[in-house]
């Protein structure tokens, strides 16, 4: 799976756009971007996933740009429960075939820290 | 919302016991993973299991730890020898299918303390 660089730590007030950098200058074509996050001390919890098309969900939106080596999710109106890792995460998605090499590969993330 | 489960939340054991941590997956969850993160790194993959069988795993998943689902519901990791440096938090996670809309669902994890 590709490599995703990614800030070590960002601040962000609350009630204001968070805006996550990532980049993955190596991707290839097949491989789609995912976000997950961690609150501290719980398991990870997925956010959302794109391949090239920009996408938004209940959580947050996620901006690949045209030439796919980088993306930014955004949360559009942080809250102090926002506090926690982010994860950005490229891989292959090989289908439904319940083979193997599959998993997410987790690197550093940024803390993300939502200040009053 | 439906979620994984994972008893026990904490489990202090001596070096070289055996520990089985459980996991119960979201119910029409057919893919199975277990995770570790120990204190101050990165998570971990360890393995995934799907269709009654290991489909992958680490170099950190050796000879002491295995899986199993033995009834349908819950899915569990055993570690046979416990080593100090197995500590770490475990999380299991699960997910409905693979492909372009897989997402995985997390447990709060395990805190295995080896002493």
């Amino acid at each position: 799976d590709a490599k995703t660089t990614q800030p070590p730590s960002m601040d962000c007030a609350e009630g204001r756009a968070a805006n996550l950098p990532c980049n993955h200058s190596t991707i290839s074509g097949n491989e789609y971007v995912y976000w997950y996050r961690q609150i501290h001390s719980q398991g990870p919890q997925y956010i959302i996933h794109g391949l090239k098309n920009n996408e938004t969900n209940e959580m947050a939106s996620l901006i690949i740009t045209e030439d796919r080596k980088s993306s930014t999710l955004i949360l559009p109106h942080a809250t102090l429960r926002d506090t926690a890792v982010y994860y950005c995460i490229v891989r292959v998605l090989d289908g439904d075939s319940g083979g193997s090499n599959y998993k997410l590969t987790f690197g550093k993330g940024t803390l993300l820290t939502v200040n009053p | 919302e439906p979620e994984v489960t994972q008893t026990p939340s904490h489990q202090v054991t001596q070096m070289g016991q055996e520990v089985i941590l459980r996991c119960v997956p979201i119910s029409n969850h057919l893919y199975f993973y277990w995770y570790r993160q120990i204190l101050g790194q990165k998570v971990e993959f360890l393995v995934s299991f799907y269709n009654n069988e290991i489909s992958e795993k680490s170099e950190i998943f050796d000879d002491q730890f295995s899986v199993e689902r033995p009834d349908g519901s819950n899915f569990t990791l055993k570690i046979r020898s416990t080593k100090l440096e197995d500590s770490a938090m475990y999380f299991c996670a699960s997910s409905h299918r693979r492909g372009t809309n897989e997402k995985l669902f997390f447990g709060s994890g395990t805190q295995l303390s080896v002493l």
